[in-house]
């Protein structure tokens, strides 16, 4: 199947600064990718829609300007969560979809971010 | 996209079938229903996914019911690597404005027992 790789899988931060992460389709190109936040006992919760070449869509209630998205290409998104808060900590999950064909999305393996 | 309806926990013995059913009664004509599951600090993984037909894997096989409002996803031989929180979601085709993303409940906990 597809393989997609998150980097880092594990972040400690302290409370003020930034966190990138980023998002490889490795064996496939993507046209879209999709980024998921989840809290501990709880489901995935989608954050924003990137596409290639374009600015992402963010879901309700998702501040933009706080969790910077990039997508420069098709096999790398990448997601900035800024001035981060411990209220931020959460298991950041990334998912791609193929460039044709198939709507099927394959997740990656997940940043644990902890922001003290 | 038409909600789902799942369990919210389920036990199986080891070497058994898992049967996992899932209720759409809302589903559209164009929606797939797509099956994903999470083992415990991974990301979901993909399992199967129909529109009408049943479909087999080398992971599972998905039964749709004629009216498709509903369906089970069955783990032929489960072992204590299946157990994980799955989920079963419908989705129409991306070609519709908004239509890719997917929209996770809170899916069924399965528990394979030795």
């Amino acid at each position: 199947g597809a393989v997609v790789s998150q980097h880092p899988s594990r972040v400690i931060c302290k409370s003020g600064t930034s966190v990138k992460i980023e998002c490889r389709s490795l064996d496939f190109q993507a046209t879209t990718m999709f980024w998921y936040r989840q809290f501990p006992k709880q489901s995935l919760m989608l954050m924003a829609t990137s596409n290639e070449g374009s600015k992402a869509t963010y879901e309700q209630g998702v501040e933009k300007d706080k969790f910077l998205i990039n997508h420069a290409s098709l096999t790398l998104s990448t997601l900035t969560v800024t001035s981060a808060h411990p209220e931020d900590s959460s298991f950041y999950i990334c998912s791609a979809k193929f460039q044709v064909g198939t709507d099927t999305q394959y997740f990656g393996p997940g940043t644990r971010l902890t922001v003290l | 996209d038409a909600k789902t309806t799942q369990p919210p926990s389920m036990d199986c013995a080891e070497g058994r079938a898992a049967n996992l059913p899932c209720n759409h009664s809302t589903i559209s004509g164009n929606e797939y229903v797509y099956w994903y599951r999470q083992i415990h600090s991974q990301g979901p993984q993909y399992i199967i996914h129909g529109l009408k037909n049943n479909e087999t894997n080398e992971m599972a096989s998905l039964i749709i019911t004629e009216d498709r409002k509903s369906s089970t996803l069955i783990l032929p031989h489960a072992t204590l690597r299946d157990t994980a929180v799955y989920y079963c979601i419908v989705r129409a085709p991306g070609v519709i404005q908004g239509a890719q993303k997917l929209v996770f409940g809170q899916g069924t906990r399965l528990t394979i027992n030795p």
